[in-house]
């Protein structure tokens, strides 16, 4: 039931791009998108709710295919910052009240 | 800022021992969680709660139980600590439902060794 996230480990040099995927054997009510720094709490990102949208700030932004069953996480011009653990949580039942978390993808951005 | 405090940030624990893990959250939210996380396998779901008194099982709730008497906290047991329950453990907490543009915050974390 967990989705499944791709890549499990990127390693770039800051200023390139980064695609994260998340995929779902069941459909998909939300997807959210978190970010974890080694030790600290993981971190809000953005919600992506059914009807195919596609979110964005500043150069992260993510989709959202409901037909494919998909979220990817699209980071642009990589800043050293960006670098940490994401995870994508999907909901396949709207108010299910508990989001079922990938297994991660380690992103590393070096100068 | 919504605050979610993991009372103890390491633990070590002794084989057999009952083990508590308590957590609060500040901003009055309906939802609480206990997640697992390992290397390789994410963040799984032991427990919810979404309401004073009410739980529901996750994925993983074996050698696990949850107490939640107020509604800003909310306390993991494990009843009879064993090694393969060494592990990260979060706290989390939503004001309503997920899926309805409500956010997930999580604690920082309790990082438990069974020895």
């Amino acid at each position: 039931q967990q989705p499944v996230q791709s890549p499990q480990a990127v390693i770039l040099r800051e200023g390139e791009d980064a695609v994260i995927n998340c995929s779902s054997s069941k459909a998909l009510y939300s997807v959210h998108w978190y970010r974890q720094k080694h030790g600290e709490a993981p971190v809000f990102l953005m919600i992506l709710l059914k009807g195919g949208e596609q979110k964005g700030h500043d150069k992260i932004s993510a989709s959202f295919n409901e037909k494919k069953q998909q979220s990817s996480l699209y980071l642009t011009a990589s800043q050293l910052s960006y670098s940490g653990t994401y995870f994508c949580g999907t909901e396949v039942i709207q108010g299910a009240q508990k989001l079922v978390f990938g297994q991660g993808t380690r992103l590393t951005i070096n100068p | 800022d919504v605050k979610v405090t993991q009372s103890s940030r390491y633990l070590v624990k002794r084989t057999g021992e009952k083990v508590f893990l308590e957590c609060v959250q500040d901003m009055d939210h309906e939802n609480m969680f206990w997640y697992r996380q390992d290397p390789g396998l994410g963040l799984r779901l032991i427990y919810f709660s979404y309401d004073v008194k009410m739980k529901e099982k996750g994925d993983i709730p074996e050698g696990y139980s949850v107490s939640r008497e107020k509604k800003e906290r909310f306390s993991l047991i494990l009843e009879s600590a064993s090694t393969n329950q060494t592990s990260m453990y979060l706290c989390a907490s939503s004001l309503y439902r997920t899926g309805f543009g409500n956010t997930i915050y999580f604690g920082e974390g309790s990082w438990l060794t069974v020895v």
